[in-house]
């Protein structure tokens, strides 16, 4: 069973579309985030909802929405995709976006390519 | 200013070394919870330890083992006997009690066991 699992793993699309990345938690977790990876390895957080609400909402275009029908799930959805959001999607999920300090479990991730 | 410093880029071993890999952060918060996540070459990030600052019992698991030494704000991790299984990008983290469960990830180090 995985705890936190996203699909697709990969994706290679054209600039200009518009895709979407899903996904699904079972840990029972009330919050759950969206990470980048740079071709750097370097970690930014995108996104964080807490019980279905929106609690992070760092410097992203707006083209990129995420959605979250309930606690178990937290997709992304991005407009007209462009060669810079080529990356690795992380989503993730922890219990409680309380006082801190609560393990972030990290999905498999999705490889983004925008050719 | 950057809250986690992972100073080695890239760190290369061979078989059966120890090497240890450095992380210091920076934080006004009393409360506060570090993190080790490794991320092998297939892409998963995988978490491997949730430290808290009231608790700076050294902590072994394994071969992994990890130094906590608030007076110099550093949370250090060690891999005895190096394998080649071991060879991944390993990112520490920073959460602090004041700002929910945002976390600051450093930049990651690179190992590379040589068989």
């Amino acid at each position: 069973d995985t705890a936190v699992s996203q699909t697709p793993k990969y994706l290679v699309t054209q600039m200009g579309n518009d895709k979407s990345i899903k996904c699904e938690q079972n840990l029972g977790h009330d919050t759950m985030y969206w990470y980048k990876q740079d071709s750097k390895k370097f970690l930014k957080i995108m996104f964080s909802y807490n019980n279905k609400e929106l609690i992070i909402n760092e410097t992203v275009p707006n083209r990129f929405s995420p959605k979250s029908p309930d606690k178990a799930h937290l997709n992304l959805h991005i407009n007209s995709l462009e060669l810079g959001d080529s990356a690795v999607y992380f989503c993730a999920s922890s219990q409680d976006g309380g006082p801190g300090g609560n393990t972030i479990y990290f999905g498999e991730g999705s490889w983004l390519t925008v050719v | 200013a950057q809250k986690v410093t992972q100073a080695q880029t890239e760190i290369s071993v061979v078989e059966k070394e120890d090497v240890t890999l450095d992380c210091v952060y920076e934080t006004r918060d009393t409360t506060y919870y570090l993190f080790w996540y490794k991320q092998p070459p297939s892409g998963e990030l995988v978490f491997l330890i949730r430290r808290n600052s009231f608790d700076e019992q050294n902590e072994i698991s394994g071969r992994y083992s990890w130094n906590f030494q608030k007076s110099t704000s550093s949370f250090n991790f060690t891999i005895t006997a190096s394998q080649v299984v071991d060879s991944a990008v390993y990112f520490c983290a920073l959460s602090e009690a004041m700002l929910g469960n945002q976390f600051y990830f450093g930049t990651g180090t690179s190992l590379t066991v040589i068989p």
